[in-house]
């Protein structure tokens, strides 16, 4: 099972400022690369997959980057809006396609 | 309109069964896989696993194997997620979710989600 570690666990921005997320999967997943947004009360929205294709309707403030076995989303320029919680998710080998533990980005 | 609709919120006791719906609209069902996910109470995501209604194939996360049951019926475009002895630790929020693509070899990214079932296991 690939294990996948997302970093920092909290990110405090100020709105306006530019939030960069980690994922690092324990063996290459190739492109095979998934972020999401939560925010309380609702179910996960895809932002990203393919590693670095916005999904529709997604922002283009919102960026994905890396292949392998490392991983970045960067919000370039924080909403009000973009303060959530962010997984990652590997769907190159399943069972089981295993979700990172998540990154809240919180309002400095 | 692209949707899965899911079944309302329950509370049992331990040991008791359910049985939970995801209904699927808008799309050729029997096309895409069909996950689930578990989110205990302020937890993160979990896979728990997916099936491909147009043949039942079936695949389980190892951590969920043997603990629940993942079943479709195609001619009304319902996936259903199922326990036969609930614990306390099967209280969390369960999501079911479509990939983006419809691809039978592979389940991609998911795009499309269900609002959540929450179910609460309590004495």
């Amino acid at each position: 099972e690939i294990v996948m570690t997302q970093s920092p666990a909290t990110l405090s921005v100020s709105p306006g400022e530019r939030a960069t997320l980690s994922c690092r999967a324990s063996q290459s997943v190739s492109s095979n690369l998934a972020w999401y947004q939560q925010k309380p009360g609702q179910a996960p929205r895809l932002l990203i997959y393919g590693a670095s294709t916005r999904a529709t309707g997604i922002p283009a403030r919102f960026s994905g980057s890396g292949s392998g076995t490392e991983f970045t989303l960067t919000i370039s320029s924080l909403q009000s809006e973009d303060f959530a919680v962010y997984y990652c998710q590997q769907y190159n080998n399943w069972p089981p396609q295993t979700f990172g533990q998540g990154t809240k980005v919180e309002i400095k | 309109e692209v949707q899965l609709v899911q079944s309302g919120a329950e509370v049992k006791k331990p040991g008791e069964s359910l049985k939970i719906s995801c209904k699927g609209s808008g799309y050729s069902f029997t096309s895409y896989w069909i996950g689930w996910v578990r989110q205990m109470p302020g937890k993160g995501l979990e896979w728990m696993g997916i099936i491909y209604p147009g043949d039942s194939d079936t695949r389980y996360s190892p951590s969920f194997q043997g603990q629940v049951t993942i079943s479709a019926d195609k001619s009304i475009s319902t996936a259903y997620l199922q326990w036969s002895s609930l614990k306390a630790s099967d209280t969390a929020m369960y999501y079911c979710a479509r990939p983006s693509i419809a691809a039978r070899r592979f389940p991609s990214a998911f795009d499309i989600w269900g609002q959540g079932t929450m179910v609460t296991v309590s004495s």
